[in-house]
């Protein structure tokens, strides 16, 4: 029944070790998303990918490279992992002619 | 994208309508007014958005001023779920990114 799917809900690592998030969407939507919040609790986004182009990037770092085998999935891969990457990274997804975003329960990420 | 003003916290009695302001002087002719929900622990969820004309659906109703430049959301009779931030974002059509705010507090109280 989930919508939009994160994996893992709770991320603790060292600083400089790789890390990954999941996202999954079974909506048959053709445009997903990563956001951040961080600590203040702004929520940004990062990346936007249309049937699995790059469609926004907005300066995040390059150490966070964003990867999409298809078109229900995008996955977030983060290099050199560094303390002020701990933040709730929330997936979400759309038609690109929609409104609504449908976003993920989120994967909390603490970097140590 | 315009931006929007919203209180930071706002309190509102269980069972009574909670009118939730947002401000967005800077409004385009074609942008139009998002309201998203952020309930605690959750991801945002969307609540409804219009263009320049009053909208309803089975979440909130939104109120737009005649001149565009501010809106209302407004939750009929609020419960003690409807506890969360609220975000009002203004938003070009067909425009991929949600630009979100620091959103109000509302508080439901028993």
């Amino acid at each position: 029944d989930t919508a939009v799917s994160q994996t893992p809900k709770y991320l603790v690592t060292q600083m400089g070790n790789d890390k990954s998030i999941k996202c999954e969407q079974n909506l048959g939507h053709d445009t997903m998303y990563w956001y951040k919040q961080d600590s203040k609790k702004f929520l940004k986004i990062m990346f936007s990918y249309n049937n699995k182009e790059l469609i926004i990037n907005e300066t995040v770092p390059n150490r966070f490279s964003p990867k999409s085998p298809d078109k229900a999935h995008l996955n977030l891969h983060i290099n050199s992992l560094e303390l002020g990457d701990s933040a709730v990274y929330f997936c979400a997804s759309s038609q690109v002619t929609a409104n609504e975003q449908f976003f993920g329960p989120g994967t909390r990420l603490t970097v140590l | 994208d315009a931006k929007t003003t919203q209180p930071p916290s706002m309190d509102c009695a269980e069972g009574r309508a909670a009118n939730l302001p947002c401000n967005h002087s800077t409004i385009s002719g074609n942008e139009y007014v998002y309201w998203y929900r952020q309930i605690h622990s959750q991801g945002p969820q969307y609540i409804i958005h219009g263009l320049k004309n009053n909208e309803t659906n089975e979440m909130a109703s939104l109120i737009i001023t005649e001149d565009r430049k501010s809106s209302t959301l407004i939750l009929p009779h609020a419960t003690l779920r409807d506890t969360a931030v609220y975000y009002c974002i203004v938003r070009q059509e067909g425009a991929q990114k949600l630009v979100f705010g620091q959103g109000t507090r509302l508080t439901i109280n028993p």
